[in-house]
């Protein structure tokens, strides 16, 4: 079974500017969550998606947004770019109400905002 | 709101040296705690996990046991190797919206 992809892996953006990051969940794992994780710091939580709808969201300003596709996959999509957006963005994926369980990670995307 | 506390890092052990990392949590209900790591420039990986009081998860000679009583989830190991150095963070979830809450992390270094 594959796992939690995602991509590109690096970034390099310039303030203002906006960006997508891709995530393809595990195969059957239908709820999606966004993390953002500061250098040297824990992962903090952006959004999680169930059934194409978000059913949840962190401490995010609404720059911030998602979709989920009906094959699972999932976008992040910030706007408005600010030096303090620069992280890795962690995709998590998970069977339906079953995250008490255990997420399962991808590699992150590195984004640098110059 | 729900929070979880690590000790600071860094933690430098000599290689088979015993391993605890402190962890402790803040939380309404009976949420369910994990252990992750991240070794260098890669993503999370769920090293072990407990749903309920009293349990242990185990992996990789890796142990936890849930205390409600010290709302404690501390990670120990008997023999540390240099391929264990690693940032090791704490989580908790909350039954009710699945979001998962992090320490901050704390990095290990094993020494050969």
């Amino acid at each position: 079974e594959t796992g939690v992809t995602q991509s590109p892996t690096h970034l390099i953006k310039t303030r203002g500017q906006q960006v997508t990051l891709r995530c393809s969940s595990q195969s059957g794992h239908n709820t999606v969550s966004w993390y953002q994780q500061a250098l040297g710091q824990g992962p903090q939580f952006i959004f999680q998606y169930y059934r194409e709808e978000e059913n949840g969201r962190g401490n995010f300003p609404p720059r911030f947004s998602g979709l989920q596709f009906p094959n699972y996959s999932s976008e992040l999509n910030v706007n408005a770019l600010e030096l303090d957006d620069s992280a890795l963005y962690l995709c998590a994926s998970s069977l339906p109400r079953q995250g008490n369980y255990g997420y399962t990670f991808g590699s992150g995307t590195r984004l640098t905002v110059v | 709101g729900d929070s979880v506390t690590q000790m600071e890092g860094p933690v430098t052990l000599s290689e088979e040296a015993f391993l605890t990392i402190n962890c402790t949590y803040t939380a309404t209900g009976y949420p369910s705690l994990f252990w992750y790591v991240q070794y260098p420039g890669e993503g999370l990986q769920l090293l072990l996990k407990a749903t309920k009081a009293d349990d242990k998860g185990s992996n990789k000679g890796f142990e936890a046991t849930y205390r409600k009583e010290t709302t404690s989830f501390h990670l120990e190991k008997g023999s540390v190797q240099v391929s264990d150095s690693a940032v090791y963070f704490c989580a908790l979830i909350q039954r009710s919206n699945y979001q998962l809450i992090w320490g901050a992390g704390t990095k290990l270094i094993i020494k050969p």
